[in-house]
């Protein structure tokens, strides 16, 4: 079956250093890669997406390109502040795993940036 | 987001009760969907609809049913309330799977079993 695997956590920074979440995935078929935020006492929300191979996914000043070759969707930005403090999942939904398209979920890595 | 709201945020019961968690959403999405969130196990399918009526299994769904009677409202149910079902509960609701849409999810309900 599907699976995602993401770096465990927590990932400590200091402010305005540079950021890199790991994500690998295996699927059946051909699929579509998420990047979810959760901030303390939330749900997670959608942070960036990529559908196909080589796109690269951009928001808030984190990135994540699509590598078919190493099956992988790491996580980046270039210098992160004390807000991006919060859990990031990896996803995926892969068109072969049935008509529902049911999202497969890393377990997520949690993010510590101090001032 | 998505107009999503789950009642209640915070619950405590007793071992060997029933509890009703709701999820109320407004933007008409078709698919809806629950999932427990523990530490060590990120985010764990438990059932999922894909229309009034229409629902399925997800991963861990022993001790766990689910009812759809609107669009609007999704319904979750521990039929027998016990000590491994302490959690944090999320709906979530997709618009549509073919072009994969992102989930949108509510702000959760902590669950405490005792």
């Amino acid at each position: 079956g599907d699976s995602v695997t993401q770096m465990e956590g927590p990932v400590t920074l200091s402010e305005e250093a540079f950021l890199t979440i790991n994500c690998t995935y295996t699927a059946t078929g051909y699929p579509s890669l998420f990047w979810y935020v959760q901030y303390p006492g939330e749900g997670l929300q959608l942070l960036l997406k990529a559908t196909k191979a080589d796109d690269k996914g951009s928001n808030k000043g984190f990135e994540a390109t699509y590598r078919k070759e190493t099956t992988s969707f790491h996580l980046e930005k270039g210098s992160v502040q004390v807000s991006d403090s919060a859990v990031y999942f990896c996803a995926l939904s892969d068109p072969a795993s049935g008509g529902s398209y049911i999202p497969t979920f890393g377990r997520g890595t949690s993010l510590i940036v101090h001032p | 987001d998505a107009g999503i709201t789950q009642s209640p945020r915070h619950k405590v019961t007793e071992t060997g009760t029933p509890v009703t968690l709701r999820c109320h959403q407004t933007e008409n999405h078709r698919y809806m969907y629950w999932y427990r969130q523990d530490p060590g196990h990120g985010l764990r399918l438990i059932h999922y609809s894909y229309g009034v009526k229409d629902t399925d299994k997800g991963e861990v769904s022993d001790g766990y049913s689910v009812s759809r009677s609107k669009t609007e409202d999704f319904l979750l149910t521990l039929e027998s309330a016990t000590s491994s079902q302490t959690s944090v509960y999320f709906c979530a609701t997709r618009d549509r799977v073919q072009d994969n849409s992102p989930l949108h999810f509510g702000n959760g309900t902590r669950l405490t079993v005792t």
